[in-house]
């Protein structure tokens, strides 16, 4: 079973600062890790996905994240917010290997003020 | 273009009232999930299918039901809605469950 935490419910930042969501997972064996962007009254969108190729994985708009295995993370960073950042973030989880499905984190708000 | 397209987007109805919530791809997807979503719990799976007449009961499947007639068709029926089923509902798909998922526009149900 795999599963994935999320902290933060909420992370406010000022427009033109460090984003960083942080993201752990937790997976018996190699996962699949992504994170999906959630604006306004729509569905999810992928923004980025890691699939044991690089661990360093770029993403639309921006983003990036870096999966780390020592320390079971996959958090998301951009180096300057944007106003049109501010959505909601999910992480997800899977496993590189059988019919594994996607397991999502509660999701981080992020705030982005002027 | 590539999509999920669910239907409807808004629907208020009362409890006990049967209701069907489509949803419908274009990608030639074998895998497709519902899933809800309530503040403060992210998203959680309801039921999922693997191919046509194949379904399988995710984390929160009471009161819910599927079906997979079709390749790109995979409706969520409530047939005794109630209130604790207000939520916002996506539909998704995907080639195989653990790749990329894509998802609906999502459809808020309100049951009074």
């Amino acid at each position: 079973a795999q599963s994935v935490t999320q902290l933060g419910s909420h992370v406010s930042v000022s427009e033109g600062a460090l984003v960083l969501l942080r993201c752990n997972y937790s997976s018996s064996v190699p996962p699949y890790l992504f994170w999906y962007v959630q604006y306004p009254n729509q569905g999810l969108q992928l923004l980025l996905k890691y699939t044991s190729a690089a661990t360093l994985v770029k993403g639309i708009n921006g983003f990036e994240a870096e999966f780390k295995k020592s320390e079971t993370s996959f958090h998301l960073t951009k180096p300057s917010a944007h106003m049109s950042d501010a959505a909601e973030y999910f992480c997800a989880v899977t496993l590189n290997s059988g019919y594994s499905t996607l397991t999502f984190g509660k999701g981080t708000m992020l705030l982005v003020s002027p | 273009e590539a999509q999920v397209t669910q239907n409807p987007r808004y629907l208020i109805t009362v409890t006990g009232k049967k209701l069907t919530v489509t949803c419908s791809q274009n990608m030639n997807h074998e895998y497709m999930s519902w899933y809800r979503q309530d503040p403060g719990l992210g998203l959680r799976q309801i039921y999922y299918s693997m191919n046509v007449e194949v379904t399988d009961k995710g984390d929160v499947p009471e009161g819910y039901k599927v079906s997979r007639k079709e390749k790109r068709n995979f409706p969520l029926i409530l047939e005794s809605p109630s209130p604790n089923q207000t939520s916002l509902y996506f539909c998704a798909s995907s080639s195989r469950p653990n790749t990329e998922a894509f998802f609906g526009q999502g459809t808020r149900l309100t049951v009074v």
